[in-house]
């Protein structure tokens, strides 16, 4: 049974950094790409970035060019998301999500998601 | 950047009927489609992907289709569990950029 379960959210400070975990089971990782995807309370799903399954293929959101940073650890079946500079807008549900193929396409299975507020 | 612009925002629609919602992206993306039925509180749940393929477990009411710019996502014949939002998700650049249409929300009339 595929499992993806998301770590590291909470409560942070605006301009400060926060690091997002996924621990991924039951399927082999490295055969596939990864996604984080978003949704702000009451909004609709929002992409931030992916990566293939060698890490040499990777996207970013143009909000959060610059300031995310996505990674993975094939040894470890875990995905990354190394957020800094946070804003208000940054507030959201963050998903983490397996592809079905190597490269970015879509996403076959998705986390329960760990919240990220950012708040003074 | 590729923009996806779905339609309608919403609609109010009675058990049994054809629903059908469009997604239109802003440049070709070829078959580089897929579309997700998400719950209120749940995760989103791929149910077409490449424009028609069904996903595995997905009911054979969900169908969906289009190449270029213009994709549809119809269900034949609307079951009371399918009252949810449904979004479009274009995967056609590189370097990746998997964006989301705006969701359409599909109500009980």
């Amino acid at each position: 049974e595929v499992q993806l379960v998301e770590s590291g959210g909470g409560l942070v400070q605006p301009g400060r950094s926060l690091r997002l975990s996924c621990a991924a089971s039951g399927f082999t990782f490295d055969d596939y790409a990864m996604h984080w995807v978003r949704q702000a309370p009451g909004k609709g799903l929002e992409w931030v970035s992916s990566i293939s399954w060698n890490s040499e293929s990777i996207g970013y959101a143009d909000s959060v060019k610059g300031r995310f940073t996505i990674s993975r650890d094939n040894a470890k079946t875990s995905l990354y998301l190394q957020m800094n500079s946070l804003r208000a807008e940054d507030t959201a549900l963050y998903y983490c999500a397996k592809d079905y193929t190597a490269v970015p396409r879509g996403a076959d299975y998705w986390g329960q998601g760990t919240l990220v507020t950012v708040s003074s | 950047d590729i923009q996806m612009t779905q339609s309608p925002s919403s609609l109010s629609a009675s058990v049994g009927d054809r629903v059908t919602i469009t997604c239109r992206a802003s440049q070709s993306i070829s078959r580089y489609l897929n579309w997700y039925q998400q719950k209120p509180g749940k995760a989103p749940k791929l149910l077409i992907y490449a424009a028609s393929s069904l996903q595995s477990g997905v009911p054979s009411r969900f169908s969906g289709s289009g190449s270029g710019t213009d994709f549809t996502l119809t269900i034949s014949s609307l079951q009371p569990e399918d009252f949810a939002t449904y979004y479009c998700q274009q995967s056609y650049s590189s370097p990746p950029e998997l964006t989301f249409g705006g969701g359409t929300k599909v109500e009980i009339k």
